[in-house]
């Protein structure tokens, strides 16, 4: 049974950093691409950025591009995504989620999220 | 940039009605949508991929059709339970990949 558990949010100052986290099992996780999803308060689902199985391919959305990095580290199951220089716009609930069939496929199976608030 | 554009934003309905949900793209994306369904405080679950397959576990009565730039969802009879937000998804043409803005499905 696929499970994913995102963890690393909360609330942080405008400029700053942080780094959320992705717990993956039940899979075999370093054969699946991964994404990265965010939804504001209120708001639809926003792309955010994908990696390859085996990591050596990334990409982002362009509006957040230079200022987020994906990373995943397969012996430990582990994805990872650094955001820089939040804004206020960045708040929103950060999800994982698998990518179905091939390492750019459709969003799979999904964490419940973390909720990320950037505020002074 | 892919723009899907749902339609319509609301849906108000009874149990026991037919769903019928809109997604159309800007350009062709061949088959390559997914569809969405997200209950309030919960992850969006995958429905339908390549769309018109099912996901595993997805009741019958959700269907979806359409290639492309017009998609359709299809509910043939709402349970009490299918009362969410359905959004799309296209995988033609990324990075970005794109979602619609979502449809509501309410309670009429």
């Amino acid at each position: 049974q696929v499970h994913l558990v995102e963890s690393g949010g909360g609330v942080v100052q405008p400029g700053r950093s942080l780094r959320l986290s992705c717990a993956a099992s039940g899979f075999t996780f370093s054969s699946h691409g991964m994404h990265w999803v965010r939804q504001a308060p209120g708001k639809g689902l926003e792309w955010v950025a994908l990696i390859s199985d085996d990591g050596s391919h990334k990409y982002y959305e362009d509006s957040m591009k230079g200022r987020l990095t994906i990373s995943r580290d397969n012996s430990k199951n582990m994805l990872y995504l650094q955001l820089n220089s939040l804004r206020p716009d960045d708040t929103a609930v950060y999800y994982c989620a698998t990518a179905r069939l091939v390492w750019f496929g459709d969003l799979e199976y999904w964490g419940q999220g973390t909720l990320v608030t950037v505020s002074s | 940039e892919i723009v899907l554009t749902q339609s319509p934003a609301t849906l108000s309905l009874s149990p026991g009605e037919r769903a019928t949900l809109s997604c159309r793209a800007s350009q062709s994306i061949s088959s390559y949508l997914a569809w969405y369904q997200q209950k309030p405080g919960q992850a969006p679950r995958l429905l339908i991929y390549d769309a018109s397959i099912r996901a595993i576990g997805i009741p019958a009565r959700f269907s979806g059709s359409g290639s492309g730039t017009d998609f359709t969802l299809t509910i043939s009879s709402l349970e009490p339970e299918d009362f969410a937000v359905y959004y799309c998804l296209q995988r033609s043409n990324w990075p970005p990949f794109t979602f619609g803005g979502g449809t509501k499905v309410e309670i009429k």
